[in-house]
């Protein structure tokens, strides 16, 4: 089974506003990494976060990580159309070999 | 820097026949994996190789699929024979190594319909 479900399934918004989708996992991990997938470019990596980080910026990329609760949350400032894409997270068992697990992914429509 | 390339981009077959499919990672990169992606949900890891030897293949129907990297450089996955749930799209991805830390390049996929 997925390590990581994200939250919310899907979520439309204007250009310019912030979005903001969660992902939760089950087991103790050593870092969470959050990819994105449009027709266009296919599956990219965007950003990690390891598991002794709370919070990473990359441009319009914030991402958290609460490692009591369990989850992470990514936030994309000012979007634009080109943003529209599948955001997956991605977890590795700390317990295991570093097996990476991606999770059920949140789809994120950005209206011009 | 060359990506990942894979080969058909779609294929169309009817059930119990037979399909392979084709990857060529990034130059130099130890670490492949072989995806299997379903409508709506994320990637799901069917094999991992380091170099030329399986790491991981345990979510791998192996009484129908099959997946090699001889050389270590290039793969090769096989279904025989298909069933119609393996409709889904197939993703290559490589790393320069098997750390999670690493990131994976993804190829574009190969689209499979099984009828």
């Amino acid at each position: 089974s997925q390590q990581g479900e994200e939250d919310p399934q899907a979520l439309s918004i204007q250009e310019g506003e912030n979005a903001t989708m969660n992902c939760s996992y089950k087991t103790s991990i050593n870092n969470l990494q959050w990819y994105r997938q449009n027709s266009g470019r296919g599956l990219v990596h965007l950003i990690l976060i390891r598991s002794n980080e709370r919070e990473k910026h990359s441009g319009r990329l914030r991402v958290t990580l609460d490692t009591s609760k369990k989850s992470s949350s990514l936030l994309i400032t000012a979007s634009r159309a080109a943003d529209t894409a599948s955001y997956f997270c991605a977890t590795d068992y700390s317990g295991g070999y570093q097996k990476v697990t991606f999770g059920t992914g949140t789809k994120l429509q950005v209206i011009p | 820097e060359a990506g990942v390339a894979q080969s058909p981009r779609y294929k169309i077959i009817e059930k119990r026949q037979s399909v392979a499919f084709w990857c060529n990672p990034i130059s130099g990169h130890a670490t492949l994996y072989w995806y299997q992606q379903i409508l709506g949900q994320g990637p799901k890891l069917l094999i991992q190789f380091q170099n030329n030897g399986v790491v991981d293949d345990s979510q791998l129907p192996k009484d129908r699929f099959s997946a090699e990297r001889l050389k270590g450089v290039d793969s090769t996955l096989k279904i025989q024979p298909a069933k119609l749930e393996d409709s889904a799209v197939y993703l290559c991805a490589s790393s320069r190594s098997g750390s999670s830390y690493n990131e994976q390049f993804f190829g574009p996929g190969t689209r499979l319909t099984v009828l």
